[in-house]
């Protein structure tokens, strides 16, 4: 699986925008970006995915760079409820066998959110 | 719609003691998992389920780790001899399918003390 790279720990305070960056530059054209997220004492929960264009719902918008080498979660409105560890993953839509389907967590990004 | 459920959620043993982990996934899901989050890391799997056949256990000790999936819907995943560094925490997740775009869905886990 090809690699990202995280910052170790970000902080925002509430209600204000947060942007939660990721580098994978070994990224295939097969790759696509996935997001989730763990709050503390839970199992981790999908947020977002994407593979060139940007991407939105409910919960955040992914921004793809246009050589797909990084991308940044953006989170538009913090609340406490957002403080977590956010995972950026590539997952390969053209590896069968044992790779499909699996994800491979890095350290992720710790997110504080100050009131 | 029911999460993916787990028991124990807590679990003290001794070394060498075996202790088994349950998994009820989400009701149509054919994919499921087992991973490993030891504290301060990301989750890694351990094994990945269709229906009710082993597709990945290449990161599962086959020394002391087992799991079953039997008629492929609950799952247990059961260490014999339990070992210190098996002091983790026990994450179920299950999808509808192993695709490359299909949301996991975690459970709560199962936090593992071995003394």
């Amino acid at each position: 699986d090809a690699k990202t790279t995280q910052p170790n720990s970000m902080e925002s305070n509430e209600e204000e925008p947060v942007h939660l960056p990721c580098n994978h530059s070994t990224i295939s054209g097969t790759d696509y970006i996935h997001w989730y997220r763990q709050l503390p004492s839970q199992g981790p929960e999908y947020v977002i995915h994407g593979l060139t264009s940007n991407v939105n719902n409910r919960m955040a918008s992914l921004a793809i760079a246009e050589d797909r080498k990084s991308s940044t979660l953006i989170l538009h409105r913090a609340t406490l409820r957002d403080a977590a560890v956010y995972y950026c993953i590539l997952r390969d839509v053209a590896a069968g066998g044992t790779s499909y389907g699996k994800l491979t967590f890095g350290q992720g990004t710790i997110l504080t959110v100050h009131p | 719609e029911a999460g993916v459920a787990q028991s124990p959620r807590y679990k003290i043993i001794e070394k060498r003691q075996s202790v088994a982990f349950w998994c009820n996934p989400i009701s149509g899901h054919a994919t499921l998992y087992w991973y490993q989050q030891i504290l301060g890391q990301g989750p890694k799997l351990l094994i990945q389920f269709q229906n009710n056949g082993v597709v990945d256990d290449s990161q599962l000790p086959k020394d002391r780790f087992s799991a079953e999936r039997l008629k492929g819907v609950d799952s247990t995943l059961k260490i014999q001899p339990a070992k210190l560094e098996d002091s983790a925490v026990y994450l179920c997740a299950s999808s509808l399918d192993p695709s490359f775009i299909a949301e996991q869905f975690f459970g709560p886990g199962t936090r593992l003390t071995v003394l």
